[in-house]
């Protein structure tokens, strides 16, 4: 069964300095790649997503994601973070196979942003 | 405006008191889900509908019920809450996501406490 492992709980960073956040999947089968944003005390909003084409995706407010099917990872990342970037952020696989379309999620990782 | 409505936001109950959190959505969206959003786990699904009178159990299950008779209302009752299902539930929905392009529409959440 897919699984979807985010490497770090929380990852804090300088604001103005650049960031990662790790995710990887565990099946090689084909997948759609996604990552939602959640800012505290919101629901999640699609941060960007990957389903098909160029491996690297483009998403709201200068995120970016690259897609690495060798690896089976889908790291997302932005070169200068700010405060406003505060949140928690959740990566998420469908799989081609899956019958029920179900999105697995990762545990999420928490981008906390020093002044 | 497209959105995705629960209520209530905030809830305290007791043991055993049947309640019922309601969602909405207003975009003729197919496809809905429940969610709980726990510490450390990320988001595990509680139940999904796929249309109107299709219901299916999701990865947590035990302890809730689902109905969907009409499109734009899937509410998620609690016969006989327990402390252990207190968390963050979230409602979401989406077009049908057998296309892979079905971007998840998030409710701002519900947070229930069971004493």
């Amino acid at each position: 069964a897919q699984s979807v492992t985010q490497l770090d709980s929380q990852v804090p960073v300088f604001e103005e300095a650049p960031v990662e956040l790790r995710c990887n999947y565990s099946s090689s089968v084909s997948v759609y790649l996604f990552w939602y944003v959640q800012y505290p005390n919101q629901g999640l909003q699609l941060l960007l997503k990957y389903l098909s084409g160029s491996t690297l995706v483009k998403g709201i407010n200068g995120f970016e994601a690259e897609f690495n099917k060798s690896q089976t990872s889908f790291h997302l990342r932005k070169p200068s973070v700010h405060i406003s970037d505060t949140a928690e952020y959740f990566c998420a696989v469908r799989s081609f196979m899956d019958s029920n379309y179900q999105l697995i999620w990762g545990a999420g990782t928490k981008l906390i942003i020093k002044p | 405006e497209a959105q995705v409505t629960q209520n209530p936001r905030y809830l305290i109950t007791v043991t055993g008191k049947k309640l019922t959190v309601t969602c909405s959505q207003n975009m003729n969206h197919e496809y809905m889900s429940w969610y709980r959003q726990d510490p450390g786990l990320g988001l595990r699904q509680i139940y999904y509908s796929m249309n109107v009178e299709v219901t299916d159990k999701g990865d947590v299950p035990e302890g809730y019920k689902v109905s969907r008779k009409e499109k734009r209302n899937f509410p998620l009752i609690l016969e006989s809450p327990s402390p252990n299902q207190t968390s963050l539930y979230f409602c979401a929905s989406s077009l049908s996501p057998q296309s892979g392009l079905g971007e998840l529409f998030f409710g701002e959440g519900s947070r229930l406490t069971v004493l």
